[in-house]
């Protein structure tokens, strides 16, 4: 069964940074690029940053560009991103989804980063 | 970057009645390979998005049939052939064509 399961939300302050981690299994990780989508409270989902499946290359969302980092470790099966200079707009649940081609077909459930004084 | 227009954004509809959503893509998304990079998802209440959809018309694994995706160049369809309650949710379109990766406003289906 596939699984990815984000982990790594939670209360931050603004300026301060995070690490989310989306640990997946059930299937090649090796094959696959990665997404990070997130929504913003009542809002519509936003793409935030991509890694193709041998991490050739990145691409990462005006508003997070020079601030956020997405990596993808092989040997753990585990998807990153690094989170710098967070803001309170930045706040949104945060979901890792995996693509083979254009599609997004999993996702994860998702973890919450709140972003306040 | 690849704007989708989606409408309506909110469509009240009655049980067993059918619903039809539009998404409207400003530029091509027809890929390589002939293939159009064009996803339907699904996010109910509470609940993370799931696909149900890709490439135009392919329904995804468990996907009811009474869900169908149509369309061509920059105009694609998802219709809900009768509504059930279990339908209630938010329906996107997105583009995997280019990045960055672009979704519609959503569309928000209610029982009337």
């Amino acid at each position: 069964e596939v699984q990815l399961v984000e982990s790594g939300g939670g209360l931050v302050q603004p300026g301060r940074s995070l690490r989310l981690s989306c640990a997946a299994s059930g299937f090649n990780f090796n094959e696959y690029a990665f997404h990070w989508v997130r929504q913003a409270p009542g809002k519509g989902l936003e793409w935030v940053s991509g890694i193709t499946w041998d991490s050739g290359s990145k691409g990462y969302a005006d508003s997070v560009k020079g601030r956020f980092t997405i990596s993808k470790d092989n040997a753990k099966n585990t998807l990153y991103l690094q989170m710098n200079s967070l803001r309170v707009e930045d706040t949104a649940f945060y979901y890792c989804g995996k693509d083979k081609h254009g599609d997004l077909d999993s996702w994860g459930q998702g973890t919450l980063v709140t972003v306040s004084s | 970057d690849i704007v989708l227009t989606q409408s309506p954004l909110s469509l009240p509809v009655t049980l067993g009645q059918p619903a039809s959503i539009s998404c409207r893509s400003g530029q091509s998304l027809v890929a390589s390979d002939g293939s159009t990079l064009l996803n339907w998802f699904q996010q109910r209440p509470g609940q993370s998005p799931r696909r149900l959809i890709y490439k135009v018309f392919n329904r995804d694994s468990g996907v009811p049939d009474r869900f169908s995706g149509s369309g061509s160049g920059g105009n694609f369809t998802l219709k809900i052939s009768r509504v059930e309650a279990e339908d209630v949710a938010v329906y996107y379109c997105m583009q995997g064509r280019h990045w960055p990766y672009t979704f519609g406003q959503g569309t928000k289906l209610e029982i009337k």
